[in-house]
């Protein structure tokens, strides 16, 4: 199975700062990657897929970069409602499988 | 808009049969586009994908789980189902149903159910 490894596993942050989060992938997955974003008692919500491309109604303060096996999620000027845990997925290769995920806190 | 609602007990015994269901609304598990399937999550493994189905009936497993899962469609109810038998403590999970994108997104979860909680136990 492909390991996703995010770092940091929380990271403190304030309101207008700029964030990134960093994903890993123990072989490449090419762009084949998801980042989702997860509110306490929620579902996951799908942000982001192939890497970069914003799903649908995401706001344009997230954004994906990355190929091959190192990839990262940036929310350019943190909002109140953006605090929760985010995670990425490799979708490369069966099983698909998540990173351990990265609180993002006040 | 496609909503996805689990249903089913929230405490099994060990050893016994794990059965839950997944209704979808505001659209059609027979539809050739999407798959649909189930992903757990419990605090110390993170989040699992167990499996999915096709509109074909075809099936999709994390080969950790292969031997003990099952899901099946129901077109008639517009639901699909999870089975997970000889359940351990290590089954106790939040299980999600879900809707995999087609095509180059295929392993791309898109829509999730609201999940809910199953504990094993005796």
């Amino acid at each position: 199975d492909i390991q996703m490894t995010q770092s940091p596993s929380t990271l403190p942050a304030f309101v207008g700062d700029r964030v990134t989060i960093s994903c890993r992938a123990s072989q490449t997955i090419r762009t084949y990657l998801a980042w989702y974003q997860q509110k306490p008692g929620k579902a996951p919500n799908l942000l982001i897929y192939k890497a970069s491309t914003l799903e649908t109604g995401v706001p344009s303060r997230f954004s994906g970069s990355g190929s091959g096996t190192e990839f990262a999620l940036t929310i350019s000027s943190l909002q109140p409602d953006d605090f929760a845990v985010y995670y990425c997925q490799q979708y490369y290769s069966s099983p698909w499988t998540f990173g351990q995920g990265t609180k993002v806190e006040i | 808009q496609v909503q996805l609602q689990e249903s089913g007990p929230g405490l099994v015994k060990p050893s016994q049969t794990l059965s839950l269901s997944c209704t979808v609304s505001g659209g059609s598990i027979s539809t050739g586009l999407y798959y649909w399937g189930w992903i757990r999550q419990h605090p110390e493994k993170g989040l699992e994908w167990l499996g999915y189905i096709f509109h074909s009936g075809s099936t999709y497993f994390n080969p950790a789980f292969e031997s003990r899962l099952t899901i099946s469609p129901d077109t008639s109810k517009n639901q699909f189902s999870l089975s997970l038998t000889s359940v351990t403590a290590a089954d106790t999970a939040v299980y999600f149903c879900v809707r995999s994108l087609g095509d180059s997104g295929t392993g791309v979860f898109d829509i999730w159910g609201q999940g809910t909680m199953v504990t094993v136990s005796s």
